[in-house]
């Protein structure tokens, strides 16, 4: 079966220092994979997806990046966060061979900027 | 621009008795429709996926699509309190995905209660 991780559940960071936020799928190839963020009482704002090794598309223009070094590891990086980055950062797939098209989500990453 | 619209509720159901969520979009082309259960402070889980016109029935869950009326909806029967959580509502537009990536549209979630 699939398993999706991403850590550290939790990040305490002060504005101004870079971050790193790390997702592994394990248990199927060549899935794609998406980089969520979900601000306080809002909805799902899609950041970042890709689908494969070092093809990363950017939906919304901000101080964050990401990158695919591998084909079942997707990272999310920043130089210097703002406040307004604080959110819970959720990661996702989806088996390109299924024609289903079902999206999985990993336990996400809760980040607080100070 | 790719919409899914849902009521944020809150909706406060009795124990036993039927919930209906609700969620409409936007382009008549979408054809995969999901519903995802979020618990506070945990990550979206999937809980139903539909494609076809009509009713899916997955023990307590039923999702209804009507693509004419671009309506999808989910009923829970029998509501128990472990239920109350928000619940969002997906679409996979056509049109909005590029070659392979298959781009999921949210909606805001309704935020479901069910009293004991």
């Amino acid at each position: 079966s699939q398993t999706i991780h991403q850590w550290p559940a939790t990040l305490v960071q002060p504005v101004g220092s870079p971050l790193s936020l790390e997702c592994t799928v394990e248990g199927t190839s060549n899935p794609n994979l998406y980089w969520y963020r979900q601000a306080a009482g809002r909805g799902l704002q899609l950041l970042f997806y890709s689908v494969g090794i070092g093809q990363i598309s950017s939906e919304v223009p901000q101080n964050l990046s990401a990158s695919r070094p591998q084909d079942r590891q997707f990272i999310l990086s920043s130089k210097k966060l703002l406040l307004s980055d604080s959110g819970f950062y959720l990661c996702a797939w989806i088996n390109r061979r299924e024609r289903a098209y079902e999206q999985y989500f990993g336990p996400g990453t809760r980040l607080t900027v100070t | 621009q790719k919409e899914v619209e849902q009521n944020s509720g809150p909706l406060s159901v009795p124990e036993g008795a039927i919930a209906s969520l609700n969620c409409t979009y936007s382009d008549r082309g979408s054809q995969s429709f999901f519903w995802y259960r979020q618990y506070s402070g945990k990550s979206p889980e999937l809980i139903m996926s539909i494609y076809s016109n009509g009713d899916k029935e997955d023990g307590r869950f039923t999702a209804q699509l009507n693509k004419a009326s671009q309506y999808v909806s989910l009923l829970i029967r029998d509501s128990q309190p472990s239920d109350s959580a928000t619940y969002l509502c997906a679409v996979n537009f056509l049109a909005f995905s590029g070659a392979g990536a298959q781009k999921l549209v949210f909606g805001q979630g309704t935020r479901l209660t069910i009293n004991p």
